[in-house]
């Protein structure tokens, strides 16, 4: 199976900008989670969808949103973009066969933005 | 709210010598652990987990690690390092039946040739 992908890999914006990032899970993956993972702060949850429903938050201003498609791939979106929002945006697919199993996640490459 | 933490910011090994990578949780719960290892401009990289049962679990690359539940520690182990175990390692935990992965600053591990 290929791995999850996400795209694309580097991306320079400016301040103000607005950047959607995407991610496509291992097929047959039903959920997919984001991850800031910056020098000061380390990897940090941003959000989890499953079925095209957001299942968990992290601790994000609105400025950071998401979404699901049916065939579960996943975008991610920063608005009126910061100098801190700089990092390493990692994406990762989990089979999520619901209560009572648990499946490790599988992790993309990332997306590195560079917020000038 | 889940915590871990990795106390170390970087461990040296000699190749050849046993390795440890230190981990300790705080969750209000039955945790569920990870060990997630990163090579530079990569993304992380699955090494083992516990659920449940045995208390050793063994993962990928002969690396595996030990639950121990009165610690609150799921320390990382290999045997024998290689050059090419060099990376920054993570643990993570997260609860039952949530996706939602809290991680330890993570521990850069450089082996000695």
């Amino acid at each position: 199976k290929a791995g999850v992908t996400q795209t694309p890999r580097y991306l320079i914006k400016t301040r103000g900008q607005q950047v959607t990032l995407s991610c496509s899970p291992i097929s047959g993956h039903r959920s997919v989670s984001w991850y800031q993972q910056t020098p000061g702060q380390g990897l940090q949850f941003l959000f989890e969808y499953f079925s095209e429903t957001q299942r968990n938050k992290g601790n994000f201003p609105g400025r950071f949103s998401g979404r699901q498609f049916s065939n579960s791939r996943s975008e991610m979106n920063v608005s009126t973009l910061e100098l801190g929002d700089s990092a390493l945006y990692l994406c990762a697919s989990s089979q999520r066969a619901g209560t009572g199993d648990y499946n490790e996640q599988f992790f993309g490459p990332g997306t590195r933005l560079t917020v000038l | 709210a889940q915590s871990v933490a990795q106390p170390e910011d970087q461990v040296n090994v000699a190749e050849g010598n046993p390795l440890t990578v230190k981990c300790t949780y705080s969750v209000s719960g039955n945790p569920y652990l990870f060990w997630y290892v990163q090579y530079p401009n990569r993304g992380l990289q699955f090494l083992l987990k516990y659920i449940t049962g045995d208390n050793l679990v063994k993962g990928s690359y002969g690396f595996e690690a030990e639950f121990n539940k009165s610690q609150t520690s799921f320390h990382l182990k290999k045997p024998s390092a290689l050059v090419s175990d060099s990376a920054l390692y993570f643990c993570a935990v997260t609860l039952y039946g949530n996706n939602r992965l809290a991680f330890g600053k993570g521990n850069q591990v450089v082996v000695i040739p």
